[in-house]
């Protein structure tokens, strides 16, 4: 079945330290996007990538980091600079082809620092 | 700019009640217009969406029309059931680029 998935599902990480967060989509899509949820506040976009090799900051990137190698892939880092991390992470990706470009998600990644 | 304007949550309704959930949009041209549902610990589905004004987009009983007039994208359910308890994000794509700009979503709570 296509679809996305985001590991780990829960991660906890100490302060200070960066963490990798995981998407990878079998679904053929040209864009990848990373979006951050807090409660109350809806999604705000961090990374998104229309292609291989390219990336844009969303509105929250500061303290973020995002790779493109392959077109399945599209990893976030969460550094030590950003000074609020914890929150739920959600992956998404999109065919690209305006204006039917809706968005497909996975499962989410919950992250905590402790 | 673009943005996206909903109804603030919680909504309790007990079930089989008639559910409206309010959404305006400010866009320049001509957007597309969607509703996702995340259900508890889970990511997003895309439920229903509209591209052009006046179309209806439905699913799982729940509607919505695209009022270009008003500006509104309301998602409607004629009798909700327990398992409809979730949140509801009204989104905009201006079709310009790739990007979706979302509300912040209702979240919903349906009593037996």
């Amino acid at each position: 079945d296509g679809g996305i998935t985001q590991s780990p599902k829960y991660l906890f990480r100490k302060e200070g330290q960066n963490v990798t967060l995981s998407c990878e989509q079998n679904l053929n899509h040209d864009a990848m996007y990373w979006y951050r949820q807090d409660p109350g506040q809806g999604l705000r976009l961090i990374y998104y990538s229309q292609i291989v090799n390219d990336f844009q900051k969303g509105d929250i990137a500061e303290g973020y980091s995002v790779s493109r190698e392959k077109k399945e892939s599209f990893p976030l880092t969460v550094t030590s600079a950003q000074k609020n991390p914890t929150a739920f992470y959600l992956c998404a990706s999109s065919g690209g082809r305006v204006p039917y470009n809706e968005q497909f998600f996975g499962p989410g990644t919950r992250l905590t620092v402790l | 700019g673009n943005s996206v304007t909903q109804m603030e949550g919680p909504v309790t309704l007990s079930e089989e009640a008639f559910l409206t959930i309010n959404c305006t949009y400010t866009a320049t041209g001509y957007p597309s217009l969607f509703w996702y549902v995340q259900y508890p610990g889970e990511g997003l589905q895309l439920l229903l969406k509209a591209t052009k004004a006046d179309d209806k987009g439905s699913n799982k009983g729940f509607e919505a029309t695209y009022r270009k007039e008003t500006t509104s994208f309301h998602l409607e359910k004629g009798s909700v059931q327990v398992s409809d308890s979730a949140v509801y994000f009204c989104a905009l794509s201006d079709n310009r680029d790739d990007k979706i700009i979302f509300g912040k979503g209702t979240r919903l709570h349906i009593l037996p």
